[in-house]
């Protein structure tokens, strides 16, 4: 139990475009996602937090404009990188996490996003 | 703001030793400390979750210590292989976020 998944797992596209990255719980609801991104033999760092239904909460230093994040259910998490630069080239990972439980976050397996 | 450190940052050992992977936080009030593993270009597998209120969690040949007032975990590998090679990153959870440390890349020679 406790599957995330993510799609694609893999994107290149053109600086200046913009990039959907979805993020599923397939196996129970999440009432929260967290959205991070990881940088070449760098840690993790939380871009975000959506809970459904309400806006995500940005960590410091993250363009929320740049960033849009949707968490429409409870299931379901999408983060948009809109006019995308080769700097925001990264592997972008999202966890789900589930209320009243041993606040464990499961992971998913990430996207390699390469802007050109 | 809670820190996370890692050390060593890399580690080489031969085949069969037992080893341990340090993590040390600098904020106690934590709801959990997770441990993962991460191969190269892959996502992140969890290996042991231990709640604020616990010492320590086992998973085969792995065992996982947590020391709040200290601030300190320790990630015991028994018996390595080579397939244990990877990175191991350390996360403590507060309200939910997680706060990654930089990870320890080990590699373990047959």
């Amino acid at each position: 139990g406790a599957v995330v998944s993510q799609h694609p797992s893999w994107v290149i596209c053109k600086s200046g475009t913009s990039v959907k990255i979805e993020c599923r719980s397939l196996d129970f609801q999440a009432t929260t996602m967290f959205w991070y991104r990881q940088f070449p033999k760098q840690s993790l760092m939380l871009m975000a937090t959506s809970n459904e239904g309400s806006k995500a909460t940005y960590e410091q230093g993250v363009e929320k404009d740049k960033f849009l994040i949707n968490h429409a259910s409870l299931t379901l998490s999408t983060l948009t990188v809109t006019s995308a630069h080769p700097e925001d080239s990264s592997f972008y990972i999202c966890s789900a996490w589930t209320s009243g439980g041993s606040y464990e976050q499961y992971f998913g397996p990430g996207t390699r996003l390469t802007v050109t | 703001k809670q820190e996370v450190t890692q050390i060593p940052a890399a580690l080489s050992v031969p085949e069969g030793e037992n080893l341990v992977l340090n993590c040390s936080f600098t904020d106690s009030a934590i709801y959990n400390l997770q441990w993962f593993r991460q191969d190269p270009g892959k996502g992140l597998t969890s290996l042991l979750l231990i709640q604020s209120s616990q010492r320590e969690q086992t998973s085969g040949r792995l065992n996982a210590s947590l020391d709040k007032s200290s601030g300190r975990s320790t990630l015991y590998i028994a018996a390595s292989q080579p397939g244990d090679s990877a990175t191991y990153l350390c996360a403590v959870g507060n309200t939910g976020k997680l706060i990654f440390g930089q990870g320890t890349t080990l590699q373990v020679k047959p």
